[in-house]
């Protein structure tokens, strides 16, 4: 069975902190995503990566890079974090194009 | 680009009865349609999916119908159960797109 795992469950920063979400998936998945969920707006992409070292803008990039340095991992990053991207981040990974999203647990962030 | 509009956004039936989610899409070349349940504090995982060659797929209580002509989709549940309460979220893709673009999510509540 696919595992996503995220590294966090909950976390609570301050406004302007550098933030790291960590994402790991252990079946050699290609593709590796980030989305925001909030309550109303369903899923929305904020990065994806196709390939090591490879990485697409979504739909909702502003205030967030990534790094995918190995196959296995995915970093969403909050350069300076805002009470705006309080959210629920999920992380999920997918074989292919046109595949299933396997989703990790999710990280609900508080920027206070 | 692409939209997908998901309705209704709230859906109480009676546990035994049947409910239906319907999703409409835009673009015509969207030929790859999941559907995912997300139960409170959970991850979304997928519970059907539907490629463009096929009008119809069903796995026991659940099926999902596909009207190319109109552009829309539709998840049906027989025979609710209350573990059958949670977000379904419909998507719609290209496969030649990593994108997934989702529907903004239906409460499905079953009352006893």
């Amino acid at each position: 069975d696919v595992k996503v795992t995220q590294s966090s469950r909950y976390l609570v920063k301050r406004t302007g902190e550098k933030v790291f979400l960590e994402c790991v998936q252990d079946m050699d998945h290609e593709n590796m995503f980030w989305y925001r969920q909030d309550p109303g707006l369903g899923l929305r992409l904020i990065y994806f990566s196709y390939d090591v070292k490879m990485k697409e803008k979504g739909d909702i990039p502003e205030g967030y890079s990534v790094s995918r340095e190995k196959k296995e991992r995915f970093s969403l990053i909050l350069e300076s974090a805002s009470t705006n991207q309080t959210s629920m981040y999920l992380c999920a990974s997918s074989t292919g194009l046109g595949s299933p999203l396997h989703f990790g647990n999710g990280t609900r962030l508080t920027v206070t | 680009g692409e939209n997908v509009e998901q309705h209704p956004s709230t859906l109480s039936v009676q546990e035994g009865d049947s409910a239906v989610i319907k999703c409409t899409y835009s673009d015509s070349a969207s030929n790859y349609f999941p559907w995912y349940k997300q139960e409170l504090g959970k991850r979304p995982q997928l519970i059907i999916d539907i490629r463009s060659n096929v009008g119809e797929k069903k796995d026991q209580r659940i099926a999902v119908t596909l009207n190319k002509t109109a552009k829309h989709f539709s998840l049906h549940i027989t025979e609710t159960q209350p573990e059958d309460s949670a977000v379904y979220f419909c998507a719609a893709s290209i496969d030649s797109n990593y994108q997934l673009i989702w529907g903004a999510g239906t409460k499905l509540i079953i009352k006893p």
